[in-house]
């Protein structure tokens, strides 16, 4: 299994410019999540997926979009990038379920830069 | 806005001693989590430790949990160079226990002196 996988590894935009981040699993997991890690604060939760076509907002989610159409695939979509959003940007998935097993996979990580 | 906060933020240590992280959290959970991360990587899952559980171990990994005062620890036992990384505890306080997505503290950054 190549597990959670994050494309691309690294991406400059310029302020106001869109941009859809990647992010795929093959482990069939229902559950799916985007964070941001800042320096010096941790990772953010950016907006989550319990399953395929629901959503919902975490922590941070202004200035970006989500949408899961199937099981294995969650994009993050950039509406117009500032220069706020620079960060590294993780996702996220899990198996959920009645055993309580929520252990938390995550890919590599996309570095961003927006200037 | 955080619901975990590692303690100390930086340790550097000597190699073969043990390392001792602390966290602490503010409201009722349902599990809690430590990941590692290398630098320049993504977090990887260390353990999982419940609400009513009061310590936990997997190999030189101990963790502990006091709910009543809102605190974890993450020992690691004879530590290694290869356990430089930076370690963040994980808090859900969801009735979905976590599966919606954690809230995650600052981290400790650990660095092991050869």
């Amino acid at each position: 299994n190549a597990g959670v996988t994050q494309t691309p590894k690294f991406q400059v935009l310029k302020t106001g410019q869109s941009m859809t981040l990647q992010c795929a699993q093959d482990m069939n997991h229902e559950y799916m999540s985007w964070y941001r890690q800042d320096p010096g604060m941790g990772l953010r939760l950016i907006h989550y997926s319990v399953g395929a076509g629901i959503t919902d907002q975490g922590e941070v989610p202004n200035g970006y979009n989500v949408s899961r159409s199937t099981t294995e695939d969650f994009p993050l979509r950039l509406l117009s990038a500032a220069p706020s959003q620079t960060s590294v940007y993780f996702c996220a998935s899990s198996y959920g379920g009645w055993d309580g097993n929520y252990e938390q996979y995550f890919g590599p990580g996309t570095r961003l830069t927006v200037t | 806005s955080q619901q975990g906060e590692e303690d100390p933020q930086a340790l550097s240590i000597q190699e073969g001693e043990n390392a001792t992280m602390n966290c602490s959290y503010k409201t009722s959970i349902n599990n809690l989590q430590w990941y590692r991360q290398n630098s320049g990587r993504g977090l990887v899952h260390l353990i999982l430790i419940r609400s009513n559980e009061r310590e936990k171990h997997s190999g030189r990994l101990r963790v502990t949990l006091d709910t009543s005062k809102k605190s974890s620890s993450l020992l690691i036992t004879a530590s290694r160079a290869a356990d430089t990384a930076s370690y963040f505890c994980a808090t859900d306080a969801s009735s979905g226990g976590g599966a919606d997505g954690l809230t995650f503290g600052k981290g400790t950054h650990l660095i092991i002196q050869p």
